[in-house]
């Protein structure tokens, strides 16, 4: 299977809070999964990506929780900012590169 | 700096009337994507090119094709658009395609068709 299925669709936060947002896959192949963050009229931008053969990764308010043996991964936005609000993605990428992204998450981050 | 220019930002075109989307690239990565991408729905692959080699995804429309002349510019042709290819079409690029390549993506071209 090919799909990552992402949730929430949306997502209201107020300032300060914590922000999460789920992914679950199928394929044992996918190798590779970054979150893209993608602002109104523009393309994503990579935000932060992980490896299968690690549990979790943090960057500054963002981390990325991973259990490889429920295929599920997370994304977790500490102390959420008003410009936080954006649009979401959850990729998995294979040896070959072909990124199969989720359906994304809207955030908002409410002062 | 922009590192994936895409032009135009915004392109309207007529029902059936050919159109050309642009992308050129400053990274000298090997590999150009196209995306096309609905309101409110994920970047969906069109195609790619490995440096020369172009590769189709199964459920492209024959509709698009592409073009990569050199290394920094690759062309997106739509021969006949239809009103359901009304979109934003990104372009990315990474260095190679192994799964851990970062891809750049472009601000993308919004394409309007009536």
């Amino acid at each position: 299977q090919q799909q990552v299925k992402q949730s929430p669709q949306s997502l209201i936060v107020q300032k300060g809070g914590i922000s999460i947002i789920n992914c679950a896959y199928e394929n044992t192949a996918f190798d590779y999964f970054p979150w893209y963050q993608q602002f109104p009229g523009k393309g994503p931008a990579l935000l932060i990506a992980i490896r299968p053969d690690v549990s979790e990764k943090k960057e500054g308010r963002f981390t990325i929780s991973f259990n490889k043996s429920a295929k599920q991964f997370s994304l977790h936005i500490m102390d959420s900012q008003p410009g936080d609000s954006a649009t979401y993605f959850c990729a998995a990428s294979t040896q070959g590169g072909k990124l199969i992204f989720g359906q994304g998450t809207e955030l908002s981050v409410k002062p | 700096d922009a590192m994936v220019i895409q032009n135009p930002r915004y392109q309207v075109t007529q029902f059936g009337k050919p159109v050309t989307l642009s992308c050129s690239q400053t990274l000298n990565h090997n590999v150009m994507y196209w995306y096309q991408q609905k309101s409110s729905q994920a970047p969906k692959l069109l195609f790619h090119y490995y440096d020369k080699d172009f590769n189709n995804e199964a459920d492209t429309p024959d509709n698009f094709q592409s073009r990569r002349p050199n290394t920094s510019f690759c062309f997106l042709d739509i021969r006949s658009p239809g009103l359901g290819d009304a979109a934003m079409y990104l372009c990315a690029t990474s260095w190679d395609r192994s799964a851990k390549n970062i891809q750049y993506f472009g601000a993308g071209t919004r394409l309007s068709v009536l």
